[in-house]
């Protein structure tokens, strides 16, 4: 069962910030996020592991509540360079090793 | 150092007919996946290798879907025949295993099917 993200899309002016969220029904081992420009292959952003929190981009970070299965993409200052669809992927306890489940993706526009 | 690479990158043919793609993963990757990708949606998992062994293709079709990953390196995922809804994008990813505690996920650029 995949993870549910939300919201669904989020429009931007830059300089603002943004929060995604990635909901599970299942415990998981790991939660990571990804961003995909039209076309082109979905980019490791960060992983979370055990409720730590990872920080992978200097303006972009994250955070994983094990006990309520969820976690948050934090996005300050945006920049252009931020649109694109942003997806997470969560990795159950009890599933087999590095079977990442996606969710639907959240599409963030930034505009000038 | 070169990331991973899929081979074609866009794909047209006819249903009925078979078609393959072709992925490297990068160099030491031991774990190797096959994703497809419909438009508007998340990737969702059709196989996984460690190394030559394909420890997950519970989600495969393999009526008509078949993949090989021969030596642990490359690897290739076959179609035959394909179906009008298997237009996709299927994508390729690799990662380092557990036990250097690296399983970020690596993506190629995806081959894109159009079968009509």
């Amino acid at each position: 069962q995949q993870p549910v993200q939300s919201p669904q899309a989020v429009i931007l002016r830059e300089g603002e910030d943004a929060v995604i969220n990635c909901s599970s029904s299942k415990a998981l081992y790991s939660v990571h996020w990804y961003r995909q420009k039209h076309g082109e292959a979905p980019v490791f952003l960060m992983i979370l592991l055990k409720g730590g929190e990872q920080k992978g981009h200097e303006k972009i970070s994250a955070s994983f509540n094990e006990k309520k299965q969820q976690s948050s993409l934090y996005l300050t200052a945006s920049q252009l360079s931020y649109s694109g669809t942003y997806f997470c992927g969560t990795e159950a306890r009890g599933t087999s090793y590095g079977k990442l489940t996606f969710g639907q993706g959240t599409i963030l526009t930034v505009h000038p | 150092e070169a990331g991973v690479v899929q081979s074609p990158r866009y794909k047209i043919i006819e249903k009925k007919q078979p078609v393959a793609f072709w992925c490297n993963p990068i160099s030491g990757h031991n774990t190797l996946y096959w994703y497809l990708q419909n438009l508007g949606q998340g990737p969702e998992l059709l196989i996984r290798y460690e190394n030559e062994e394909a420890v997950d293709d519970s989600q495969l079709p393999k009526d008509r879907f078949s993949a090989e990953r021969l030596k642990g390196v490359d690897s290739t995922l076959k179609i035959q025949p394909a179906e009008l809804g298997d237009s996709a994008v299927y994508l390729c990813a690799s990662s380092l295993d557990r036990e250097t505690g690296r399983t970020e996920a690596f993506f190629g650029q995806g081959t894109r099917l159009t079968v009509v």
